[in-house]
């Protein structure tokens, strides 16, 4: 069973760059899978962030397009998120996910990043 | 892109009830691209259901989905004490690639 775990910084600050890293085990981040970030921001609902494929094609959400991207690195078995010039709307449980059918099939726990100086 | 809305806000029943909730898409969605997920408290969400009424693995048989166009229901048919959570439908939009939640139905303890 595939697991994932989101690592990075707890806190950014404001204007600075939001960068995550998630592990993926159990499982080859070269499947035929589509990986995505999402995130929630504290009591709210969840927005998606954007997917990435083992080629290194990526979709992203237009609400975020301007200040996101996501990598891959196959080697490492892990993808990346970098969001810039953050605030502290920025501020959110950002979850990295494995997508199945046209839908997010597993998750990884999740980490909170908060956005302040 | 397709807005979902959920409804209602909340729903407050008892365990051994049966709960409807309803997510309703701002035109007309593909079955496949409609999935359902479960969050508890301090948890990430988990997949209940995708293409509109097919659940997932794990998932126990007193959870079911309906519905087409754009008029989507989540039953679950006997409420156990786990079931007390948030509930978001979600769509999948394929050109441009997107994801779309709706905002989530907090299903309490009456």
């Amino acid at each position: 069973q595939v697991q994932l775990r989101e690592s990075g910084p707890g806190l950014v600050k404001p204007s600075g760059t939001l960068s995550l890293t998630c592990g993926v085990s159990g499982g080859s981040i070269s499947s035929g899978n589509w990986w995505s970030w999402v995130r929630q921001p504290p009591g709210k609902g969840l927005e998606w962030i954007g997917e990435i494929y083992r080629s290194g094609s990526t979709n992203y959400n237009p609400s975020l397009k301007s200040r996101v991207s996501i990598s891959v690195d196959t080697s490492k078995n892990q993808f990346s998120l970098n969001l810039i010039s953050v605030t502290a709307a920025d501020t959110a449980v950002y979850y990295c996910a494995r997508q199945g059918s046209y839908c997010i099939d597993s998750w990884g726990q999740g980490t909170l990043v908060t956005v302040s100086s | 892109e397709i807005v979902l809305t959920q409804s209602p806000g909340t729903l407050s029943l008892s365990p051994g009830e049966r709960a409807s909730l309803s997510c309703r898409a701002s035109q007309s969605a593909k079955n496949t691209y409609l999935a359902w997920y479960q969050q508890r408290p301090g948890q990430a969400p988990r997949l209940l259901i995708y293409d509109a009424s097919s659940r997932a693995t794990g998932i126990p048989d007193r959870f079911s989905g309906s519905g087409s166009g754009t008029d989507f229901t989540l039953t679950i048919s006997r409420l156990e004490p786990e079931d007390f959570a948030v509930y978001y439908c979600q769509h999948y939009d394929t050109s441009p690639a997107l994801y779309t939640f709706g905002q989530g139905t907090k299903l309490e303890i009456k």
